[in-house]
């Protein structure tokens, strides 16, 4: 079965910092790109941002008002991607999904494939 | 405010059909692919249609999708309670180098 399972969330206080992990399962992992998506409780949905194959040099991005303080990794060895997030504010409570694009193709972005989400609340 | 313009709400009857729209400029919908996603209450999104028109396998065909231009539609025809979502449209943005989602649209079956 193909699965995403992420982990790492919980309460951290404002200006702390956190690695969230997603674990994949059931596909060639290292040959797909893996991005992030939040959602704060109520709210839409928020891209994050995303790291391409090691095939397409381990490329990142990551959406503008987030760059500096979050970055993505992974380990092809353990099939897990990584959102480090720090300087962490109350804005970026929310619950974080890790998903993966439906083909190999570097641009593509339709995400057919998501995990049950890990929930980050930032509060003092 | 999201970069894809949808409308906050929407509803129809069983058995009806409706549209959801979404706007947006050509540096995202004008000039790359379209997807819908669907998310059902407490849980993840789904993948609803990709490539601004194709669905999923397995997907029911009372999903559809349409573009014209910098606009696109998600109709969904012969309603069901079980469609009762919210749903988004996302699309590659040039100018911001990133994903953009719509606000997302809070379809209920009457």
């Amino acid at each position: 079965e193909v699965q995403l399972v992420e982990s790492g969330g919980g309460l951290v206080q404002p200006g702390g910092s956190l690695k969230l992990s997603c674990a994949a399962s059931g596909f060639i992992f290292s040959g797909s790109a893996m991005h992030w998506v939040r959602q704060a409780s109520g709210k839409g949905l928020e891209w994050v941002g995303r790291i391409r194959s090691k095939t397409n040099s381990y490329a990142t991005a990551y959406a503008e008002s987030l760059k500096g303080r979050f970055t993505i990794s992974r380990d092809d060895s353990k099939s897990t991607a990584y959102l480090q997030m720090n300087s962490l504010k109350t804005d970026d409570t929310a619950v974080y999904y890790c998903t993966r694009p439906r083909t190999t193709t570097p641009w593509d972005d339709a995400f057919d494939i998501w995990g049950q989400g890990t929930m980050v609340t930032v509060s003092s | 405010q999201s970069v894809l313009t949808q409308p906050p709400s929407a509803s129809g009857t069983p058995g009806q059909r409706v549209t959801i729209s979404c706007s947006g400029s050509s540096s995202n919908i004008g000039s790359n692919t379209l997807n819908w996603y669907q998310q059902l209450p407490g849980a993840a999104p789904k993948l609803l249609i990709y490539n601004n028109d194709q669905r999923p396998s397995g997907l029911p065909d009372r999903f559809s999708g349409s573009m014209s231009g910098t606009s696109a539609s998600l109709a969904i025809s012969g309603l069901q309670s079980e469609d009762e979502a919210d749903y988004y449209c996302a699309a590659w943005d040039d100018s911001l180098k990133g994903v953009v989602f719509g606000g997302g649209t809070k379809l209920t079956v009457l």
